[in-house]
């Protein structure tokens, strides 16, 4: 499978407890995009790199949330002193660095903070 | 900065009819819109995308009509099928300055389509 892969799927956590994310991206894709979504509602935008910089972050990105991409492949993102509010599917999704490009997104990885 | 809405959160719909989804977009910055699919517990996936130097492009069974006066979008599918129940989000983001690619998306329509 060459698509986008997002680890865990599923993830299940007490609150306060730090949990991470990871996402490789399509291979010879260069810009990689972090979204979350709770039920009912689109995507919104978190994060993104073009390699391994973080060029824009979300004012939904809380200093509890840090994402990396350290060699421009994957990507991780870490959520510190999680909190119920912080339930939702975390989406991962990369695309070429070319304007006008479709985003091709990974299965999402589904927190459910308790 | 930039909402992108869904005027129908449902719609319901017989095997073989047309569906049509429609999204308005409040940016008129906004020229590159994409229509993904979402079936429960996966992640979007693309249907169809249009650049707004375009007001239609059609794909297998889809089409995408922009308006860029009124900024407004629908996704048609001819011939609906069960398996295209589905959430329908559409996307919105601009291909100027570096952040192309940061898509802005709308609530989302519930399309179900009975046998």
């Amino acid at each position: 499978d060459t698509g986008v892969s997002q680890d865990p799927r599923h993830k299940i956590t007490k609150r306060g407890q730090n949990v991470t994310f990871r996402c490789d991206p399509i291979s010879e894709h260069n810009r990689l995009y972090w979204y979350r979504q709770t039920l009912g509602q689109g995507p919104e935008f978190l994060t993104y790199f073009q390699n391994e910089a973080q060029l824009e972050k979300s004012r939904l990105l809380s200093d509890r949330f840090s994402a990396e991409r350290p060699k421009g492949s994957f990507s991780t993102l870490e959520i510190q002193r999680t909190e119920q509010g912080d339930s939702a599917m975390y989406l991962c999704a990369s695309s070429l660095s070319v304007v006008n490009t479709e985003a091709f997104f990974g299965q999402g990885t589904r927190l459910t903070v308790v | 900065g930039e909402s992108v809405g869904l005027h129908l959160p449902t719609l319901s719909v017989q095997e073989g009819d047309n569906s049509i989804i429609n999204c308005a977009y409040s940016n008129s910055a906004s020229d590159y819109f994409i229509w993904y699919k979402q079936e429960s517990g996966k992640g979007p996936q693309f249907i169809i995308d249009i650049r707004s130097n375009m007001d239609k492009r059609q794909g297998q069974r889809v089409t995408v009509l922009l308006n860029k006066t009124v900024k407004h979008l629908s996704l048609q599918i001819a011939a609906t099928q069960p398996g295209d129940s589905a959430v329908y989000f559409c996307a919105a983001t601009m291909a100027g300055g570096t952040s192309y690619g940061k898509l802005t998306f709308g609530q989302g329509t519930i399309l179900t389509v009975h046998p």
